[in-house]
């Protein structure tokens, strides 16, 4: 149990819907991350949130895609007019401390299909 | 920028064979982490060790063992007798200190098949 839940675990969509993503911590955390990971590759970083804060946008990050973490607990992540090119694992991670050297736990992740 | 290559994209092994996954990183700052992560095929990925870049002591933790070298940039990954519970995607990470927070830039992983 990596103390992080992703729901749904799968999405399909048309192309020009809007989805969202939801990940629950299970257990509180201090930042949580949010990156995506395409078939072959490793995870790439989109956005991270100290509390409810949003501290930084990675610039794979268009301004199709938006996050939020109101309440400093769980996260979403909501993307509009979806593009095929949006296909992807997308992966929420927690971590407790700001520090760089800190591990991170992953959530398993909302793989998303375009059509 | 920083940038962690992942030169073998797919080892098969028999169980019970070594095996050896490398990783070479570039970076411009002088502290700077290096992860290895572990992502079976139920998709999580799981954290395996991190070292920091004044640390270059080898460390060994059961059949695990890596082998850091900063004069090749290198963050090599062995498994010891290998097992079929083995076989996952392997990726290398990196974490620059002044970046701020943990944002992980990983290679594009090692896919290891440990077979019978």
């Amino acid at each position: 149990d990596t103390g992080v839940s992703q729901n749904p675990r799968h999405k399909i969509t048309k192309r020009g819907q809007n989805v969202t993503f939801r990940c629950d911590p299970i257990s509180e955390h201090n930042r949580l991350y949010w990156y995506r990971q395409t078939l072959g590759q490793g995870p790439e970083f989109l956005t991270y949130f100290q509390n409810e804060a949003q501290l930084e946008k990675s610039r794979l990050l268009s301004d199709r895609f938006s996050a939020e973490r109101p309440k400093g607990s769980f996260s979403t992540l909501e993307i509009q007019r979806t593009e095929q090119g949006d296909s992807a694992m997308y992966l929420c991670a927690l971590s407790n401390q700001a520090a760089a050297n800190e591990k991170l736990f992953f959530g398993s992740g909302t793989q998303l299909s375009v059509l | 920028a920083q940038k962690v290559t992942q030169a073998q994209t797919e080892i098969s092994v028999v169980e019970k064979e070594d095996v050896t996954l490398d990783c070479v990183y570039e970076t411009r700052d002088t502290t700077y982490y290096l992860f290895w992560y572990k992502q079976p095929p139920s998709g999580e990925l799981v954290f395996l060790i991190r070292r920091n870049s004044f640390d270059e002591q080898n460390e060994i933790s059961g059949r695990y063992s890596w082998n850091f070298q900063k004069s090749t940039s290198s963050f090599n990954f062995t498994i010891t007798a290998s097992q079929v519970v083995d076989s996952a995607v392997y990726f290398c990470a990196l974490s620059e200190a002044t970046g701020g927070g943990n944002k992980l830039t990983f290679g594009t992983g090692t896919q290891l098949k440990v077979e019978l």
